[in-house]
């Protein structure tokens, strides 16, 4: 399995602002992903955390607006950009689960950052 | 396009009481899906998948391709059975795409 932790795991910010959240995995993993659950919402998949690359975004989801990093196997970062209300989510990274023990295609998730854009 | 939808979006049954969370998916390719669960105050968690064709604390799910269906089901509901569940679709490379979810309230 893999443990995730999320930093910050809530915050409250100013409309036209950006934040950048962090995800660390305590284990090397290939894929990591990031997601959006909007208030009353299902989670939706943002984009691919690529390490050595360019994220790779879903449709309805831009570079400029939601940038991630990935420098190594265990850490990526998401920045929400230019903030409106819209934006106030949760925000949760996930993992491709490795190793013993896990079952194929298994994804485990962070704790989530919580944003709210006033 | 791939989507899952789960009609309910709170259960509410009393302790004992047979518990079936519905789940429909579309899809064009071959679907592999599973069921996540976010207990209260805890992160979403995998509880099954239908390539293993396992129970996992009294759950069943069984795959219907002729329905399009991967229903949750256990035969006794337990107040610990309380939690958010989610069903989820895999399709691309390790992509989710994740159904609204379904909030089972046990009640004692």
């Amino acid at each position: 399995s893999a443990v995730i932790s999320q930093k910050p795991s809530r915050d409250i910010c100013q409309r036209g602002t950006s934040l950048t959240i962090q995800c660390q995995v305590d284990s090397q993993v290939t894929m990591m992903f990031w997601y959006r659950q909007q208030p009353g919402q299902s989670l939706t998949l943002i984009a691919t955390a690529n390490q050595g690359s360019e994220a790779t975004y879903e449709s309805g989801f831009v570079i400029d607006k939601f940038p991630i990093s990935r420098p190594n196997l265990t850490f990526s970062t998401l920045t929400v950009s230019n903030m409106s209300p819209e934006d106030s989510s949760i925000y949760l990274c996930s993992v491709e689960g490795q190793g013993e023990g896990v079952s194929y295609n298994e994804q485990f998730f962070g704790p989530g950052t919580r944003l709210t854009v006033l | 396009a791939q989507r899952v939808t789960q009609p309910e979006k709170l259960l509410s049954v009393f302790k004992g009481a047979p518990v079936e969370l519905k789940c429909n998916y579309s899809y064009s390719g071959s679907p592999e899906l599973f069921w996540y669960v976010q207990y209260s105050r805890q992160r979403l968690q995998l509880l099954l998948r239908h390539i293993s064709r396992e129970s996992i604390k009294g759950f069943t799910a069984d795959l219907n391709k002729g329905e399009t269906s991967f229903h949750l089901k256990k035969p006794f509901a337990q107040e610990e059975d309380s939690a958010m569940y989610y069903c989820a679709l895999l399709w691309g490379f390790q992509k989710l795409v994740f159904g609204t979810g379904t909030r089972l309230l046990v009640s004692p």
